[in-house]
């Protein structure tokens, strides 16, 4: 399995412009997530989805859409980027059961706006 | 909402001494507590993790410590090596509905293990 796939892993904007950030799983989870990090500041969950279809908003979603098609993906859109959404972007996903709870994290996407 | 609170930012140990790294959450019906490492340029990993129905909970070198009353939670790392030189990052979850969950994460502490 190769487990959570982010794409691309380094991206540079401009202010206005819009990208899509990949995220795919290959185990069959039913919960995907997404995550901004920056220093001083942890983890902050952004969109999540606990199967396809179905999404709903963390703690910092704005500026963010999301969508679930599939299983397997779970996109991260930036509709028009701004200077305060740089940051190191994780896909996340664990299974849907309520007895293993370890979140499977991608590989990161470093993202800067000018 | 959750907010969870971490404790040092930063924590520079000598090798073969333990590290202590402490976290307070807010929301009372949190029940579950995880730890993740993030090797430098890595991805966060899964260290242990803690339900709120077990007061402590050991893996070699590791455990986590959970006082509910207090609301508070730690990770104690025993006998370091350079090899645990990370950050990490606690975290605390409620269950939402079946399957949906927010995982809040504490700020981080950048742990340094010195030779």
């Amino acid at each position: 399995n190769a487990g959570v796939t982010q794409t691309p892993k380094f991206q540079v904007l401009k202010t206005g412009q819009s990208m899509t950030l990949q995220c795919a799983q290959d185990m069959n989870h039913e919960y995907m997530s997404w995550y901004r990090q920056d220093p001083g500041m942890g983890l902050r969950l952004i969109h999540y989805s606990v199967g396809a279809g179905i999404t709903d908003q963390g703690e910092v979603p704005n500026g963010y859409n999301v969508s679930r098609s599939t299983t397997e993906d779970f996109p991260l859109r930036l509709l028009s980027a701004a200077p305060s959404q740089t940051s190191v972007y994780f896909c996340a996903s664990r299974d849907g059961g309520a007895t293993n709870e370890k979140l499977f994290f991608g590989s990161g996407t470093q993202l800067s706006v000018l | 909402g959750e907010n969870v609170e971490q404790h040092p930012s930063t924590l520079s140990v000598q090798e073969g001494d333990s590290a202590v790294i402490k976290c307070t959450y807010s929301d009372s019906a949190s029940n579950y507590f995880p730890w993740y490492k993030q090797e430098l340029g890595k991805r966060p990993q899964l260290i242990i993790d803690i339900r709120s129905n077990v007061g402590e909970k050991k893996d070699q070198r590791i455990a986590v410590t959970l006082n509910k009353t207090a609301k508070h939670f730690s990770l104690h790392i025993t006998e370091t090596q350079p090899e645990d030189s990370a950050v990490y990052f606690c975290a605390a979850r409620r269950l939402i509905i079946q399957g949906a969950q927010k995982l809040v994460f504490g700020q981080g502490t950048r742990l340094t293990i010195n030779p």
